[in-house]
């Protein structure tokens, strides 16, 4: 079953807009990370946050994680026309061998 | 380098017909991991394999086997493929497992696999 889940599924904004992506898991973690994809390619690495951590910053992006609410957040801002892509958050229910469960994503769409 | 490198990109099977699906790294890195995603999920993992010489099984395990070759490749087999494993295939790799380890994983750019 998923452990991630993503909400929206697609988000539709214009540029210069902001774009915000959350995701809920179910188990206790290390970490949480975020990967996005372009149309048929493989996964790219965003950000990735400990559990001891509230909020993390990496040029535009803005990621936050609520361990109480096992929630997680993805602030893009000022999203560019290259930023359409799907949005994945990730976790490893606590395993540290490297194993990731991902959720179904969210499709991110900004129009010039 | 070439990061993660997977061969062949594309692949059409009859029901039954066996092939193995290639990835290298050229990272030196320890982990390698097999996932497959399906249209609208989410990435699930198949097979991995924590340090060169082991492989466990992931979530959906079923109707493949893994080798890891040597530290660089970890090669994947369908022996009798069904429909149902039409999906696009991604290969990982990891610097390191356990704790302390880097925890990002480097994707490969996908194997997309039809069986009639």
């Amino acid at each position: 079953s998923q452990q991630g889940e993503e909400d929206p599924q697609a988000l539709s904004i214009q540029e210069g807009e902001n774009a915000t992506m959350n995701c809920s898991y179910k188990t206790s973690i290390n970490n949480l990370q975020w990967y996005r994809q372009n149309s048929g390619r493989g996964l790219v690495h965003l950000i990735l946050i400990r559990s001891n951590e509230r909020e993390k910053h990496s040029g535009r992006l803005r990621v936050t994680l609520d361990t109480s609410k096992k929630s997680s957040s993805l602030l893009i801002t000022a999203s560019r026309a290259a930023d359409t892509a799907s949005y994945f958050c990730a976790t490893d229910k606590g395993s540290t061998l490297g194993r990731l469960y991902f959720g179904r994503g969210t499709q991110l769409t900004v129009w010039p | 380098n070439a990061g993660v490198t997977q061969t062949p990109k594309f692949q059409v099977l009859k029901t039954g017909q066996s092939m193995t699906l290639q990835c290298a790294q050229d990272m030196n890195h320890n982990s390698m991991y097999w996932y497959r995603q399906d249209p609208g999920m989410g990435l699930r993992l198949i097979y991995y394999s924590a340090s060169e010489g082991t492989t466990d099984k992931g979530e959906v395990p079923n109707g493949y086997n893994v080798s890891r070759l040597n530290k660089r490749e970890f090669s994947l087999r369908l022996e009798s493929a069904a429909p149902s494993q039409t999906s696009v295939y991604f290969c990982a790799s990891r610097r390191l497992a356990g704790a302390g380890g880097q925890e990002t994983q480097y994707f490969g750019p996908g194997t997309r696999l039809l069986v009639l």
